[in-house]
């Protein structure tokens, strides 16, 4: 139930194309749902959050869409550029004094010029 | 303000020693988590550490363990290593107990022989 599944695990998009990574997860008890990107030989960088108080936030070219009911969230990039080549990771995490992210499986994204 | 530091950034250890491994979190930020990210299990969380005490721990063996100093810094410890500890070591900051907006280090990519 601690399980958050994540998809493609990878994703080829053209330069200036959307891309898109799914993620699903079952505890309900979740209320906290970042994205991380992360290039090799770094650690993950904070992209944008969400809480299910909202269906969509948008930070520039990225944006989270999130469907409380199916229990599913979504980023989505949009003008996508060779830059943002990288792979991402959808994690969640639940209330409580001692929290903890709960991470996907990553998607490798490569954005071809 | 400076990001997360974590040192060693790399290290090789041979089966059997333990090792120990630091984390400067982010000015202001009490609350120091680690996790492990290896190819074939991703990111897993080790434990969270806040005001001196941990407040909650991953599904690891008690080889693996960790501490925090009055100033905010953690350390983790991993003795008795074994072949299926190599991993990228990474450690997160945070402003409140975890979960809210963690900030990575860049890892300590750790090799056992």
């Amino acid at each position: 139930q601690q399980q958050v599944k994540q998809s493609p695990q990878s994703l080829i998009v053209q330069k200036g194309g959307i891309s898109i990574i799914n993620c699903a997860y079952e505890n309900t008890a979740f209320d906290y749902f970042p994205w991380y990107q992360q290039f090799p030989g770094k650690g993950p960088a904070l992209l944008i959050a969400i809480r299910p108080d909202v269906s969509e936030k948008k930070e520039g070219r990225f944006t989270i869409s999130f469907n409380k009911s199916a229990k599913q969230f979504s980023l989505h990039i949009m003008d996508s550029q060779p830059g943002d080549s990288a792979t991402y990771f959808c994690a969640a995490s639940s209330a409580g004094s001692a929290r903890q992210l709960t991470f996907g499986s990553g998607t490798q994204l490569t954005v071809l010029p | 303000k400076a990001g997360v530091t974590q040192t060693p950034r790399y290290l090789i250890k041979t089966r059997g020693q333990q090792v120990t491994l630091s984390c400067s979190p982010i000015s202001g930020h009490r609350s120091v988590s680690w996790y492990q990210q290896t190819p074939g299990q991703g990111l897993q969380f080790l434990f969270e550490y806040f005001s001196e005490t941990q407040r909650n721990k991953g599904n690891f063996p008690g080889r693996f363990s960790g501490r925090q100093f009055s100033n905010s810094r953690s350390e983790m410890n991993v003795s008795t290593l074994e072949l299926g500890d190599s991993a990228l070591y990474l450690c997160a900051s945070s402003t409140v107990g975890g979960g809210y907006e963690q900030y990575f280090g860049p890892g300590t990519r750790l090799t056992v022989t």
